[in-house]
C-alpha cells in the first residue's frame, strides 16, 4: 500500500518550454501533497505544500508564478515549471500524506528535468 | 544547470555487519520522526517511524532509537546487505504534516 507515482520520470526540454509533472497517490487519498526539489548529493528541499481544492503554500524563495501547482483531486497534484531554463534542471519529487496527524509522507519516484 | 552539492557523510560497512546511522534533529518540539532510504535516481522510500513517546521501535532488520534529551535519532540495520546501499535521511515532523529533512548519510556495503 501507499504507492505514489510520478509522470514523466525523465524529461528533456528546450529552454523556454513549460513542463508539467504529475503526482498520483494510487491506493490512498492524499489530503496533502508536497513538492520537493533535490540537487545532486543534497537533501530534499521543500518547494510547496498543496491541499486538495485550495491554493498551494510556497516556501520562501520559491516563485509561485514559476512553479504552478494544482491539486485537482485527492489523488492528483501537478507541478508545472513554466518557461523552464537550465537552472531549473533538477530532480523533482512529490510526496503524499493520507491525512493523519502526525503524518507520514510517501514519496513518488521522482522526475528528472533537464533543460537545454 | 544543477549546482554542485556538498559531499554526504559516508558510512562504509562489510556485508553482514550491523550498521548504525545517526541523525541530530533541531527542534525539541518535534513529535514524530521518520527514516527514509533513497537509492540513486529514485524517490525516498519509507523505512520506519517513531513517535516522541517512544525511545525505540523495531522493524524487520531495522531499529530506530530516539534520545529526546540530546535530540538524537539513530537507525540500526542488522546484517547489512548490498541492497541496503543507499542514502538514508532522517526527517522530523514538528508542524502538522511538515517534514524537515536531515542532510543524509550514504551507506556503502562492501561485499
Amino acid at each position: 500500500g501507499a504507492v505514489v507515482s510520478q509522470h514523466p520520470s525523465w524529461v528533456i526540454c528546450k529552454s523556454g518550454t513549460s513542463v508539467k509533472i504529475e503526482c498520483r497517490s494510487l491506493d490512498f487519498q492524499a489530503t496533502t501533497m508536497f513538492w520537493y526539489r533535490q540537487f545532486p548529493k543534497q537533501s530534499l528541499m521543500l518547494m510547496a505544500t498543496s491541499n486538495e481544492g485550495s491554493k498551494a503554500t510556497y516556501e520562501q524563495g520559491v516563485e509561485k508564478d514559476k512553479f504552478l501547482i494544482n491539486h485537482a483531486s485527492l489523488t492528483l497534484s501537478t507541478l508545472t515549471v513554466t518557461s523552464a531554463h537550465p537552472e531549473d534542471s533538477s530532480f523533482y519529487i512529490c510526496s503524499a500524506s493520507p491525512g493523519q496527524v502526525p503524518d507520514t509522507q510517501y514519496f513518488g519516484p521522482g522526475t528528472r528535468l533537464t533543460v537545454l | 544547470g544543477e549546482s554542485v552539492g556538498l559531499h554526504l557523510p559516508t558510512l562504509s560497512v562489510q556485508e553482514g555487519d550491523n550498521s548504525i546511522i545517526n541523525c541530530a534533529y533541531s527542534n525539541s518540539a518535534s513529535d514524530y520522526f521518520i527514516w527514509y532510504k533513497q537509492e540513486s535516481g529514485k524517490g525516498p522510500q519509507f523505512i520506519i517511524d517513531i513517535r516522541s513517546n517512544m525511545d525505540k521501535r523495531q522493524g524487520q532488520r531495522v531499529t530506530v532509537l530516539l534520545n529526546k534529551t540530546v535530540k538524537h535519532l539513530s537507525l540500526q540495520i542488522a546484517a547489512t546487505q548490498p541492497g541496503d546501499s543507499a542514502v538514508y535521511f532522517c526527517a522530523e515532523n514538528n508542524a502538522g504534516n511538515m517534514l524537515t529533512f536531515g542532510g543524509g548519510t550514504r551507506l556503502m556495503v562492501k561485499p
